[in-house]
C-alpha cells in the first residue's frame, strides 16, 4: 500500500527548544492532518491542511503543506513538557474516496 | 458533550473467543472507521462505513467483522480467526469521506487475548 515517510522516529526536547519534524510521500496528497497520541488515549486533530503551500498555526505549533503537495512539516517553538506524546500526520491521497494514511508518529520525550 | 465514546477501555480475552468492542459516535457524522495499532506502527484501517448498512474492508480486515446498522454505532468483532488480536483497537468518525476528510478518534480499546 502508500506510504507515508515520517521522521524523526523519536527525539527528545529540553523545554524552550524548538522541534520539526515531517512526512514525505513519492504521492501527492490533497489533505495533511497532524495529530497527537497521549499514551494509552486516541488522537487528537491538532492541524489539518487542504492547499499546497497552506501553513497554519494552531498556539506553538505551526504545519505546512508543502508546496510540490508529496510532503508535511510540524513546527513546535518552544516545548513545554506536556507536547510529550507520539505526533502522527496523516494525508488524504489525491483522487480517493477518503481513507487516510498514517505515518508511524514521531515520538517526542524528555531530555534525561 | 459531542463526542466518541469507546467501551471497554481494557478488554481481556481467552484465545479461541469472539469479542466485540463497542464504538458510539453523537457527532451526527456519516463515516465511521476501525483502526488497530501496535507498538512502533502507524495506524492500520481495519474496515470503514460511509452510511448505514455500508462497509468495507481495510488493509487488515481478515479475522474482524463490523456492523453498522445505526448512524451513531459501528460495532468492531475481533473473531477467533484473527491470528493475533491483541493490539490497541481505535474508532473514529468524520462527516463524509473524501475531501476535508478530518477523523476525530475515541479514547480507544486495549484488548489483551491471554
Amino acid at each position: 500500500g502508500q506510504q507515508l515517510n515520517q521522521s524523526p522516529q523519536s527525539m527528545f526536547i529540553q523545554e524552550g527548544e524548538d522541534v520539526s519534524m515531517n512526512c514525505t510521500s513519492s504521492s501527492i496528497f490533497n489533505t495533511w492532518l497532524w495529530y497527537k497520541q497521549d499514551p494509552g488515549e486516541g488522537p487528537v486533530l491538532l492541524i489539518a491542511l487542504y492547499k499546497a503551500g497552506e501553513l497554519t498555526s494552531n498556539g506553538r505549533l505551526t504545519a505546512q503543506f508543502g508546496i510540490t503537495r508529496k510532503d508535511s512539516f510540524l513546527n513546535i517553538s518552544a516545548s513545554i513538557p506536556s507536547d510529550v506524546g507520539i505526533y502522527f500526520c496523516a494525508g488524504l491521497l489525491r483522487g480517493s474516496q477518503g481513507n487516510l494514511i498514517f505515518g508511524k508518529g514521531t515520538k517526542l520525550s524528555v531530555k534525561p | 458533550d459531542g463526542g466518541i465514546t469507546q467501551s471497554p477501555k481494557y478488554l481481556f480475552r481467552k484465545e479461541g473467543q469472539n469479542v466485540t468492542l463497542s464504538c458510539e459516535q453523537n457527532l451526527n457524522h456519516d463515516a465511521m472507521y476501525w483502526y488497530r495499532q501496535d507498538p512502533g506502527q502507524g495506524l492500520r484501517l481495519i474496515y470503514y462505513s460511509q452510511r448505514v448498512n455500508d462497509f468495507q474492508k481495510g488493509e487488515i480486515a481478515e479475522g474482524y467483522s463490523v456492523s453498522r446498522e445505526k448512524k451513531e454505532s459501528f460495532p468492531l468483532t475481533v473473531t477467533s480467526a484473527q491470528k493475533n488480536p491483541t493490539a490497541f483497537y481505535l474508532c473514529a468518525s468524520s462527516i463524509r469521506t473524501g475531501p476535508y476528510n478530518e477523523q476525530f478518534f475515541g479514547p480507544g480499546t486495549r484488548l489483551t487475548v491471554l
